[in-house]
């Protein structure tokens, strides 16, 4: 089976720049989370789906992320402008009805 | 609201010591408790999990018992390997399965 899929791995933009990122969950997998990870942290999670509706998405930062899942599929993550403090990687989780997420590699961001 | 406390790294051990990293958490409910492990250059993967009180999830040598009296999920390994040199983290999850993760733990085992 697939594993979850996301792009690009590496993103360098300057501060005030946009960028987005691409999420394909494993297939069949109704919940697809993003999660945002800086250097030294654990993971804190920014927005979640189920299907192509938002859970939660208490902790994106509004003014400047943006999320959809059209279809319900797959998702694109944006963030427009880019601050320094938007460094950081950028996961993306899928769930099925188990308990377990599964992760994708990751986009590492880099504002300067 | 729910947070997940673990000890600070880094953790620096000679092959076939004994590891045990503490965990512990604050939730409302009951909540499943995870440890996941990302190896260097590698995504977030699964190690083992614990869904209701006193369940001991265990998987390649590591074990971690939920303990909700002190509430506490532990991760100990009997004889650590290189192989085992990673980033650690714990994590729990409530009803809508949103995980939320401790700061992690870096494990570095030396021959």
């Amino acid at each position: 089976e697939a594993g979850v899929a996301q792009s690009p791995r590496y993103k360098i933009i300057e501060k005030r720049q946009s960028v987005a990122f691409w999420c394909n969950p494993i297939s069949g997998h109704a919940t697809l989370y993003w999660y945002q990870q800086i250097l030294g942290q654990g993971p804190k999670l920014l927005i979640q789906f189920q299907n192509n509706g938002v859970v939660d998405d208490s902790q994106l930062p509004k003014d400047r992320f943006s999320a959809e899942r059209l279809k319900g599929v797959d998702s694109t993550l944006k963030i427009q402008p880019a601050k320094l403090e938007d460094s950081a990687v950028y996961l993306c989780a899928s769930k099925g009805r188990a308990y377990e997420q599964y992760f994708g590699p990751g986009t590492r961001l880099t504002v300067t | 609201g729910n947070s997940v406390t673990q000890m600070e790294g880094p953790v620096t051990l000679s092959e076939e010591a004994f590891l045990t990293i503490n965990c512990t958490y604050t939730a409302t409910g009951y909540p499943s408790l995870f440890w996941y492990v990302q190896y260097p250059g590698e995504g977030l993967q699964l190690l083992l999990k614990a869904t209701k009180a006193d369940d001991k999830g265990s998987n390649k040598g590591f074990e971690a018992t939920y303990r909700k009296e002190t509430t506490s999920f532990h991760l100990e390994k009997g004889s650590v390997q290189v192989s085992d040199s990673a980033v650690y983290f714990c994590a729990l999850s409530g009803n809508t399965g949103k995980l939320i993760f401790g700061q992690g733990t870096t494990l570095q085992v030396k021959p």
